[in-house]
């Protein structure tokens, strides 16, 4: 069966300090690959998606970035975290068959 | 362009029943989801609709009207761990992404 992490679950990092996030994949081969942001009380924003590893599209411009270094690995990333960046950060894939995404346990960022 | 709309917030008592409304606009339908998540938590897969009808799943039930862009997911014989958001999201052909709704707050009270 598919499983899918993320690392850290919590996470305080003070404003101006770099940021990674670790999502990973297992039991399933080239799947789509999501970062989505909730801030509290809102609903989802997709930061940004990858068909394929190094395919990286970006949906709101900011000060994040992310990487598909691996088929099964996507990282989100920061050189300076902002105060708005603070968030509940979730990661999903989806398969061939449908659009059907499934979430990982999140990581909920504050940035003081 | 797409669009999703549903109320933000509903309140209900614990064994009624409750629907909440999605209406959505886009282009290369390609299925309606609906996802729950209780607070601090991930979404959590329901239903998906791609025909017009009604899929049953319990207590959960989800309706689709494609000719109207329209669903809605009816939960019978609430319980108090029914209250959580609950998430219309919809996918299309012309692209890998699903479009969400806000969510919709729902609060279950005895």
């Amino acid at each position: 069966s598919q499983t899918i992490h993320q690392w850290p679950a919590t996470l305080v990092q003070p404003v101006g300090s770099p940021l990674s996030l670790e999502c990973t994949v297992e039991g399933t081969s080239n799947p789509n690959l999501y970062w989505y942001r909730q801030a509290a009380g809102r609903g989802l924003q997709l930061l940004f998606y990858s068909v394929g590893i190094g395919q990286i599209s970006s949906e709101v411009p900011q000060n994040l970035s992310a990487s598909r270094p691996q088929d099964r690995q996507f990282i989100l990333s920061s050189k300076k975290l902002l105060l708005s960046d603070s968030g509940f950060y979730l990661c999903a894939w989806s398969g061939d068959r449908d659009n059907e995404q499934f979430f990982g346990p999140g990581t909920r960022l504050t940035v003081l | 362009g797409q669009n999703i709309d549903q109320p933000t917030e509903m309140t209900a008592t614990e064994g009624a029943i409750v629907q909440i409304n999605c209406t959505y606009q886009t282009s290369g339908f390609n299925g309606l989801f609906w996802y729950q998540q209780h607070a601090g938590e991930a979404p959590t897969f329901l239903s998906y609709n791609v025909l017009d009808g009604l899929e049953e799943k319990g207590r959960f039930s989800s309706f689709l009207s494609r000719s109207k862009g329209y669903s809605y997911l009816l939960l019978k014989e609430l319980q108090m761990k029914d209250s959580a958001s609950y998430l219309c999201a919809v996918g299309s052909y012309n692209t890998d992404k699903l479009i969400f709704g806000t969510g919709t707050r729902l609060q279950v009270f005895p």
